[in-house]
Formats: structure tokens, C-alpha cells, sequence
């Protein structure tokens, strides 16, 4: 079965410091993996989608993330946190085109 | 303007009544779900639809229902909402000709049961 864990519910940085979010996947075919952001009172936008072409994968605003096959990785760093990154984020894993998702990871940045 | 609208963006009833929530794209997408999202649970796949003959039952369908009205529109319902069906209901479409993997959201409809 596809499931997706996320590792850290709360997860605080200050400004300037590396962001690292964690995201491990458990799929019994090649998987297709997303992290999405949802900021206050928006609705989910997409970050960044591992299909295969490259195990790393650049996103939206500085991010980035790695996709490891021996470890069923797929986290999420971004090297210098700004303000404007605090967010929830969510790592999914697409099963027959439907999504399955993570429960989420709140990112604080502090100055 | 959005290209995936729901309305409406809050909405709170009371115990046993039936209501509606839609969803409307411009994006041309066959593709359309909802989603519920509950603190600490990430989001849910409720019901989808491939096209506007295809409705298929998700991970938590029970209490729910769907319609697809056209290609544009997805709306969602509770015949008869309960306290435990609070919560964030979010709609999203995919493209199958394009990148069916993909999902693109709307804003959210915050659903509060007293």
C-alpha cells in the first residue's frame, strides 16, 4: 500500500538557516512525489514533483529536494529560510493518479 | 480570476442538515476530486472523478456525496452533516492529456457542524 509519512509535525528555524523537512514514502510501483504548500488561509500550491527524470528536483522559491530510492526519501531543504517561508508543507505520493498525503509539516521561521 | 473556485469560502450549519459545497474550474481539466483536511492528518480523498460519467468513491466517503454537472463543476455534499464532518474541504483538478500526475487546488471551503 502507498502511505507517506512526515517526519516532524513542528519544525522551527531561524531566518538565514537551512530548512530540511522530512518525507519518507512507502509505494509498490516507481512513485511520482510532490511537496505542496499551503500558506494561512490559502488553498495547497505546488512546490516542486519528482517523475523520474532526476533525483533532484528543483522547486518554487529556493526550494529543492532529493529524491533517494534506497532510503524511500524524498525531503525537502531550502538553504536560507526567510520569513516568508513559514507555511505548512506536505509531501504526497500519486497512486493511480490519486494522492495520497502526508500529514503535514509546520514550518516557523523566526527572525 | 482563480482557475479553481469554491464556494462557499466558509460556512457553518448545524447538526443534521443538508448542505452543498461547489467547485467550478476554468482550467479545462477532466479531472476533479475533494478533499477533507483535518489538523494532524493531511488531506483525505473523499471522491474523484475522471470525467463527467466517472465518480469514484475515495478513502472516506461515507456521509458524503458528489455530482459532476459538467466538465467545470464538481459539487459536494452532506445529506445530513454531523460535528465530526468539520473541517477544511478543499476541490482539485488534474489533466490527464497533459500531466495527469499533477493536482492543482482551490482555496478551500472551511465547513464548521454545531
Amino acid at each position: 500500500a502507498q502511505s507517506v509519512t512526515q517526519l516532524g509535525s513542528h519544525v522551527s528555524v531561524s531566518e538565514g538557516a537551512l530548512v530540511l523537512l522530512r518525507c519518507n514514502y512507502s509505494s509498490s510501483v516507481p512513485p511520482y512525489l510532490f511537496w505542496y504548500v499551503q500558506y494561512p488561509n490559502q488553498g495547497l500550491q505546488l512546490l516542486l514533483k519528482y517523475t523520474s527524470a532526476a533525483t533532484l528536483v528543483k522547486g518554487i522559491n529556493g526550494f529543492e529536494a532529493e529524491f533517494k530510492k534506497s532510503e524511500t526519501s524524498f525531503h525537502l531543504t531550502k538553504p536560507s529560510a526567510h520569513m516568508s517561508d513559514a507555511a505548512e508543507y506536505f509531501c504526497a505520493v500519486s497512486f493511480y493518479n490519486k494522492l495520497i498525503f502526508g500529514a503535514g509539516t509546520r514550518l516557523a521561521v523566526h527572525p | 480570476d482563480a482557475d479553481v473556485t469554491q464556494t462557499p469560502r466558509n460556512r457553518i450549519t448545524k447538526t443534521g442538515k443538508r448542505i452543498m459545497l461547489e467547485c467550478s474550474q476554468t482550467k479545462g481539466h477532466d479531472r476533479m476530486y475533494w478533499y477533507r483536511q483535518d489538523p494532524g492528518l493531511g488531506l483525505r480523498l473523499i471522491y474523484y472523478s475522471f470525467d463527467v460519467k466517472d465518480i469514484n468513491k475515495g478513502e472516506i466517503s461515507d456521509g458524503y456525496s458528489v455530482s459532476r454537472q459538467a466538465q467545470a463543476k464538481f459539487s459536494l455534499s452532506l445529506e445530513s452533516a454531523i460535528p465530526n464532518q468539520t473541517a477544511l474541504y478543499f476541490c482539485a483538478t488534474s489533466d490527464p492529456e497533459w500531466d495527469e500526475e499533477t493536482q492543482y487546488f482551490g482555496p478551500g471551503t472551511r465547513l464548521l457542524v454545531l
